[in-house]
């Protein structure tokens, strides 16, 4: 039962930006959106989350839509050290079910 | 200030020994979560604890696994009786709090059963 839909996966190139998509159409409203992301043979890393407005840090931005059904991933200026498996989550906040699913595979070229 | 600690890094088993996969959070975090990676496939939950409390095992397979997290010293994940299918690697995460939006991962420990 996914709660998420990502495109298995995705290339980018270098320098330039990176937009991942993401589609949670059953989303509830008291579901934020997750995102981390996983270098090859590490543990997970955080990136950002947001509920409904859009969310901006030093990683990264994330754009979502106004009915909450989609959102967006964007690494601005992409670099080779970005390849990774990008996982979308939706969560209840306070809740302890993080649960991921296959993610999508970006590579990014030189 | 130490990230999440996980050891051994890779450890080798036979079918049918014991595997004790320890995870040491982060300072000041008293809640941890353990997930199972198998190859090629996204993480998988197994079990959520706090200091000395199981509080969500819905993902822990119901036989030959077991987890815990005492007062002192690191949390362990410990495989009975292993067989070639619990090949995986296996990550702990922690948290200040329970459900807090960031999970701090480990590097995991990559288990092999010959």
């Amino acid at each position: 039962d996914a709660k998420t839909t990502q495109p298995p996966s995705m290339d980018c190139a270098e320098g330039r930006a990176a937009n991942l998509p993401c589609n949670h159409s059953t989303i509830s409203g008291n579901e934020y959106v997750y995102w981390y992301r996983q270098i090859h043979s590490q543990g997970p890393q955080y990136i950002i989350h947001g509920l409904k407005n859009n969310e901006t840090n030093e990683m990264a931005s994330l754009i979502i839509t106004e009915d909450r059904k989609s959102s967006t991933l964007i690494l601005p200026h992409a670099t080779l050290r970005d390849t990774a498996v990008y996982y979308c989550i939706v969560r209840v906040r306070n809740n302890n079910d993080m649960r991921f699913g296959a993610g999508t595979r970006l590579t990014v070229k030189p | 200030n130490a990230g999440v600690m996980q050891n051994p890094r890779h450890l080798v088993r036979r079918r049918g020994q014991e595997a004790r996969l320890r995870c040491s959070p982060m300072k000041g975090h008293s809640h941890v979560y353990w997930y199972r990676q198998l190859p090629e496939e996204g993480l998988k939950f197994m079990v959520y604890l706090q200091k000395e409390n199981i509080i969500d095992e819905s993902g822990m397979p119901k036989e030959r696994f077991s987890a815990e997290f005492p007062k002192e010293g690191p949390s362990i994940l410990r495989i009975q009786q292993v067989v070639r299918g619990d090949s995986a690697a296996y990550f702990c995460a922690s948290s200040p709090q329970g459900g807090d939006e960031k999970l701090f991962f480990g590097s995991g420990t990559q288990l092999s059963v010959l």
